[in-house]
Formats: structure tokens, C-alpha cells, sequence
């Protein structure tokens, strides 16, 4: 969905260094997600965010940290990348007003590959 | 936790109607029932939601039955385009951290 973006598309980086995926968004949408996707596995939520002022973590935070500097964007840090976080890391949205389960607007992923 | 269960695999041809299930046995109050589709390399897509008995939209129906344990995604006359992963998820908007995206049904359409 071109409405959600993620930079950089591929990244090749090496196990220590620090590693800043970025989000952004031009649905309007106050809720904000990161996932990861490892080969033949489904998405696991790593952290979320309902607004700028709120952050959460997901099933699997550990490793990672995130910032949100406005509604429309929302950054994903590796602090100290490692092999184990090489994964494709999707970016996705959903907007608060929506009664019930909200639907999710994906970006189109970045593939990270920690050497 | 709302962990769902669905087949790993599917086949099917062209024209044919797909069912996909997915068990949630232990489906909280508040879940909603969504299914996503998903290509490769790309980011899931929401196909359709519901709460029980029958939703259908333009692409899908979902049929939930009254004790919402499990659902059934149906695709009408796939194409081979319909290849894809499919999957079921279970959860309300209160609680994010409990939406799990499990490993999805792989559906392959052949001509």
C-alpha cells in the first residue's frame, strides 16, 4: 500500500551495529505497528503504538527499540544487530476509529540481513 | 490467548471454490475473526472480518459459527492470482499484543 511506506527497502549490515528502520504514513491513522516475518513463519508483533505519547511492546520486544515522532512515523531500532534479527520487518497502521477489530494497512517490508 | 490453528497447505484449479478453517478455541468475547492474504515479498492484505454468522464482501465470505471456536474463509472461483498465503487472526482492539499472525495456509492454484 503505497499509503505506508518503509525505508530502506534492503539492508545488508553487519552484527554490532545499529540499525534504523523507518516508517512513514499518509492514511491518517493514529495506531502504528512493527512485525517481523522469518522465512515460512507468520508475522510476530515486536512493538505498537496508539499515539505519539503511547508505546507498547509486543510478543517480542527484546532486541529492539522504537520511536514515534509523529503520528505518521514510527522508527524501529536495532541497537546492536544479530544474526538472529535478520528477518523481513513490515511496517502496518490501523486507525483508532474503526469500531471492532481494525483492519491493518501494510507497508511493503524491509528485508534485513545481519551478517 | 487466542491462538489459531489452520492447515499448512492447499491446492486447488482455477474456477474452483476454496474453503479455508481456522480453529480458535479459545476466542475471548471481544475477538473479531480477520483473514489476511499475503504475497510474496509483500505485506499482508486485509481480505475480510466478522464477529459470527456470515460476512461476504466482494472477494470472500466468512462463515462463523455460533460458538465462534472456528471460522472458514471461502474464496468463489479462484484464479491462479488467488496464490497466496492466507491467514486467520484473532483479536480486538484493546488488546494488540495479543494479535497472532500464526504460519498461514499456503493456497496454490493451478491452471
Amino acid at each position: 500500500d503505497a499509503d505506508v511506506t518503509q525505508t530502506p527497502r534492503n539492508r545488508i549490515t553487519k552484527t554490532g551495529k545499529r540499525i534504523m528502520l523507518e516508517c512513514s504514513q499518509t492514511k491518517g491513522h493514529d495506531r502504528m505497528y512493527w512485525y517481523r516475518q522469518d522465512p515460512g513463519l507468520g508475522l510476530r508483533l515486536i512493538y505498537y503504538s496508539f499515539d505519539v505519547k503511547d508505546i507498547n511492546k509486543g510478543e517480542i520486544s527484546d532486541g529492539y527499540s522504537v520511536s514515534r515522532q509523529a503520528q505518521a512515523k514510527f522508527s524501529l531500532s536495532l541497537e546492536s544487530a544479530i544474526p538472529n534479527q535478520t528477518a523481513l520487518y513490515f511496517c502496518a497502521t490501523s486507525d483508532f476509529r474503526l469500531a471492532g477489530g481494525p483492519e491493518q494497512f501494510f507497508g511493503p517490508g524491509t528485508r534485513l540481513t545481519v551478517l | 490467548l487466542a491462538k489459531t490453528t489452520q492447515p499448512i497447505s492447499m491446492d486447488s484449479y482455477e474456477g474452483q471454490e476454496v474453503n479455508i478453517t481456522c480453529s480458535h478455541n479459545n476466542i475471548a468475547t471481544n475477538d473479531y475473526i480477520t483473514w489476511y492474504q499475503q504475497f510474496p515479498s509483500q505485506g499482508p492484505r486485509f481480505i475480510i472480518q466478522g464477529y459470527k454468522t456470515k460476512v461476504t464482501n466482494e472477494v470472500a465470505s466468512l462463515f462463523i459459527p455460533a460458538d465462534r471456536k472456528s471460522s472458514t474463509l471461502s474464496l468463489p472461483r479462484v484464479s491462479l492470482s488467488d496464490t497466496a498465503v492466507y491467514y486467520c487472526l484473532v483479536g480486538f482492539s484493546g488488546g494488540y499484543n495479543k494479535l497472532i499472525f500464526g504460519a498461514g495456509t499456503r493456497l496454490a492454484v493451478h491452471p
